[in-house]
């Protein structure tokens, strides 16, 4: 089965202990990204890659960072989480035909 | 740039029509749409191409706006499944896409 896959899919953690998601794809899609949801601002991209290898900053990336040494995984990493990125994250991957499949999301809470 | 959604919410009945609508800033050459429906991941809908060609749900129409940097979603007869979150999203130069706020559309009996 078509799949993107996202671990954890809750997460409840203090401020600045070092977390990370994870994002994996079986459907061999070259592009993949992470997007953050909060109440009324929609889906806000964070990083998205184009290929192994190759990565690029979103609308708000600061505080997070990628890396897709993998094709089919592009995990999410923050090294210091704060309060303010309590949010609902998705992780998303697509080919050329700008379809994008989305994970079930991770809900993450930092006290 | 985030595209600008409208309206932000509407409510209607079982069978009523209704309208969303995406506009930007920026010239377009595609619109995309996506449906969440609540607690779940987005969905896509469908593709909307410079020159009017259409891609995807076939219970659900859309129009695209070049010149005005617009698109409408046409939601008729609507059925309670239709309820959820509806965004538009805008292309960037990497294939990735910028979605607007949302609209949330509710469904009565």
């Amino acid at each position: 089965e078509a799949q993107v896959t996202q671990n954890p899919r809750y997460l409840i953690t203090v401020t600045g202990k070092k977390l990370t998601v994870t994002c994996s794809q079986n459907m061999n899609h070259e592009y993949m990204s992470w997007y953050r949801q909060d109440p009324g601002l929609g889906l806000r991209q964070i990083y998205y890659s184009m290929n192994v290898e190759v990565t690029d900053k979103g609308d708000v990336p600061e505080g997070y960072k990628v890396s897709r040494k993998e094709k089919r995984n592009f995990p999410l990493i923050l090294e210091s989480p704060s309060p303010n990125q309590t949010s609902l994250y998705f992780c998303a991957s697509w080919s050329y035909s700008y379809e994008q499949y989305f994970g079930p999301g991770t809900r993450l809470t930092v006290t | 740039q985030q595209p600008v959604q409208s309206p932000q919410a509407v409510i209607l009945r079982e069978g009523e029509d209704a309208v969303i609508n995406c506009s930007s800033s920026k010239a377009l050459y595609s619109v995309h749409w996506y449906r969440q429906k609540h607690g779940e991941a987005p969905v896509f809908l469908m593709i909307l191409l410079k020159g009017g060609e259409q891609k995807g749900h076939d219970k659900i129409s859309a129009s695209f706006n070049e010149k005005k940097q617009q698109s409408s979603l046409y939601l008729t007869a609507s059925q309670l499944s239709y309820s959820g979150t509806y965004f538009c999203g805008t292309p960037g130069s990497a294939r990735q896409l910028t979605f607007g706020s949302g609209t949330q559309l509710t469904v009565l009996p």
